[in-house]
């Protein structure tokens, strides 16, 4: 049970190149979220999946897209980075029943230059 | 202002010492509290929820004061393995997003 992964873990982006983060948990959950992390900002919701084919905006959606076609996977894309975008993200799953708790990937640190 | 607030520390205590931090939240309608540990370079985890009771788990306890809207955790006996930031997390209305405070740092010292 490897609960949540993300890919890749590392990654140096030039401005204006795209990729793909994979998010993937194997622990039937529906509900799912991304989240960037900065230097005294905390984290903060890009966009979640309240199950298979949904997504929706959180706060700091632009320059993000998402896609949820699989329960098990939460991919975000940046359709063309920014040096703004230099954070470290954080994948998240939760059962989406009474409890609140969310399960943390272990994160994907990115730098755009 | 930001909607969940906490000193950002560095806490630097030494073992043994009992520890306490606090945060206070904006939104009076949120409905549950948390607090979630992160270690360096690593994810956030849930170290305990937060009732209006208050809870106890082990030597860290955690109170809740809807009045006042603030959120307390203390550690007792600290130990070198206690060394982490600390997470104010809150709940909001209509759906099961968390906002993160941006952690209180505890450095615990031999």
């Amino acid at each position: 049970n490897a609960g949540v992964t993300q890919t890749p873990k590392f990654r140096v982006l030039k401005t204006g190149q795209s990729m793909t983060l994979l998010c993937a948990q194997d622990m039937n959950h529906e509900y799912m979220y991304w989240y960037r992390q900065d230097p005294g900002m905390g984290l903060r919701l890009i966009h979640y999946s309240v199950g298979e084919g949904t997504t929706a905006k959180g706060e700091v959606p632009d320059g993000y897209n998402v896609s949820r076609l699989k329960k098990q996977n939460f991919l975000l894309g940046l359709e063309s980075a920014a040096p703004s975008q230099t954070s470290v993200y954080f994948c998240a799953s939760s059962p989406g029943t009474a409890t609140y708790e969310q399960y943390f990937g272990p994160g994907t640190r990115l730098t755009v230059t | 202002r930001k909607e969940v607030e906490q000193d950002p520390g560095p806490f630097n205590v030494p073992e043994g010492a009992t520890v306490a931090f606090n945060c206070t939240y904006s939104n009076s309608a949120s409905q549950s509290f948390f607090w979630y540990r992160q270690d360096c370079r690593k994810e956030p985890k849930l170290l305990m929820s937060v009732y209006s009771s208050g809870n106890e788990d082990g030597r860290f306890t955690a109170q809740l004061n809807r009045a006042s809207q603030y959120i307390s955790l203390l550690i007792r006996d600290s130990k070198l393995s206690d060394s982490a930031t600390y997470l104010c997390v809150v709940t909001n209305t209509g759906f099961q997003k968390l906002v993160f405070g941006t952690g209180t740092r505890l450095l615990v010292s031999p």
